[in-house]
């Protein structure tokens, strides 16, 4: 089975940073993506991680630690736009993605 | 590039209605499409695999008798909702993966926004 967790809502203030959680218990794993998705749009891509580390990509970066069934999603310098939904998404043993129910992350003035 | 097109992006019909939903890769040819539903304030779940040419693969606990799924050519899937009911309102999307990609590589529709009255 899959079971993929991750905090439901997050605020925060406009400039801080915050950091999303999500931890998995999967019958396989080949990687985490992490998406970001607007209300009523299509989720985009915004990382991949397969092995264990740190992933940076301008303000946001990803970490995965595979030993610990664990993976977080940074948001730096945050901006208004980041206002979202973000989703962790763990690619099963068929290459097939199983996502996590996503955080809502507000971000106020 | 990667761009992937749905049409329509709403659709409202009537109880025991059909409704045909189309997927595109518009850059890119496609040796996997994907379908997703997602209800508000919840996860994508994916619904089925197609690969052009063959029979989908249905997750466990959808009809495949009644989501419809042709994949005609690589750049093209369809997902037909057969018999909608009011429980089958949802947002639907696809996704597809690139033939000159790691197959974990998916990219996602707009999405379609199916209500059943």
């Amino acid at each position: 089975g899959q079971n993929i967790d991750q905090p439901t809502e997050m605020t925060a203030t406009e400039g801080a940073i915050v950091q999303i959680n999500c931890t998995y218990q999967t019958s396989g794993f080949n990687g985490l993506f992490w998406y970001q998705q607007h209300a009523g749009e299509a989720p985009t891509f915004l990382s991949y991680n397969v092995l264990d580390g740190l992933e940076e990509k301008g303000r946001f970066s990803s970490f995965l630690s595979r030993s610990k069934g664990y993976s977080y999603l940074l948001l730096k310098e945050l901006q208004m736009k980041d206002s979202a939904s973000y989703l962790c998404a763990v690619v099963r043993d068929d290459y097939k993605l199983s996502f996590g129910a996503g955080t809502t992350v507000t971000v106020r003035a | 590039g990667a761009v992937v097109s749905q049409h329509p992006s709403r659709v409202i019909c009537k109880s025991g209605t059909s409704v045909k939903i189309e997927c595109r890769s518009l850059d890119f040819q496609a040796t996997t499409m994907f379908w997703y539903r997602q209800f508000p304030k919840q996860s994508l779940m994916l619904m089925a695999t197609s690969n052009e040419g063959s029979k989908a693969t249905y997750e466990q606990g959808v009809e495949k008798d009644k989501f419809l799924i042709n994949h005609a050519s690589l750049t093209l899937s369809t997902l037909t909702v057969t018999s909608a009911h009011p429980e089958d309102s949802s947002f639907y999307i696809c996704s597809a993966s690139p033939l000159d990609e790691i197959q974990e590589t998916q990219y996602f529709g707009p999405g379609t926004r199916l209500l059943v009255l």
